[in-house]
């Protein structure tokens, strides 16, 4: 079992650049989020989507957009990067109201710097 | 809104000591509870869960107690292990859309 599968593992980039987090599923959960976890910070929840096609506003959207057009891949975009976005990306998943507080499945993680 | 407040780490311990990690919450209402654990460059794992006032979770030798009255969910540990370094999380599902709130995590060392 693959689990959730997030790609690249680490990437520098400079200010004004672009760039796609991948992230995948194979265990047909409906329910995806990204966090981005800051030291001292915890995890804030930048976007999630409780299915293909849907997708809604966390705490912490600015800067950032996504897409759902599958049940398996949710990637996330960075338009303009900026170094406030310097921070660990974490993708996760869950089966979601199918199974009640069911929890999340994390993918092992994106390291990011903007310089 | 929802919160979840964690003891400020890091902690050392020595191999076979006891472990407490506290943790307590504000909700709007009656959430799930739970305690996540990241070891070094990794995503983060389900350690235990509670779902309701008075549960028990349990795993690997960890246990937290679901405090209604007290709104806490301390995480133990009888004996730890030097393969138990790792920075632990508190958090609480409530409603609908399955949005977990985090602490922001407690880092545990122990050294042998």
């Amino acid at each position: 079992n693959a689990g959730v599968t997030q790609t690249p593992k680490f990437r520098i980039l400079k200010i004004g650049q672009s760039m796609t987090l991948q992230c995948t599923q194979d265990m047909n959960h409906n329910y995806m989020y990204w966090y981005r976890q800051d030291p001292g910070m915890g995890l804030k929840l930048i976007y999630y989507s409780v299915g293909a096609g849907i997708t809604d506003k966390g705490e912490v959207p600015n800067g950032y957009n996504v897409s759902r057009s599958t049940t398996e891949d949710f990637p996330l975009r960075l338009e303009l990067a900026a170094p406030s976005q310097t921070s660990v990306y974490f993708c996760a998943s869950s089966p979601g109201q199918a199974i009640t507080n069911s929890p999340l499945h994390f993918g092992n993680g994106t390291r990011l710097t903007v310089t | 809104g929802n919160s979840v407040t964690q003891m400020e780490g890091p902690v050392t311990l020595s191999e076979e000591a006891f472990l407490t990690i506290n943790c307590t919450y504000t909700a709007t209402g009656y959430p799930s509870l739970f305690w996540y654990v990241q070891y070094p460059g990794e995503g983060l794992q389900l350690l235990l869960k509670a779902t309701k006032a008075d549960d028990k979770g349990s795993n690997k030798g960890f246990e937290a107690t679901y405090r209604k009255e007290t709104t806490s969910f301390h995480l133990e540990k009888g004996s730890v292990q030097v393969s138990d370094s790792a920075v632990y999380f508190c958090a609480l599902i409530l409603g609908g859309y399955q949005k977990v709130t985090f602490g922001t995590g407690t880092k545990l060392q122990v050294i042998p």
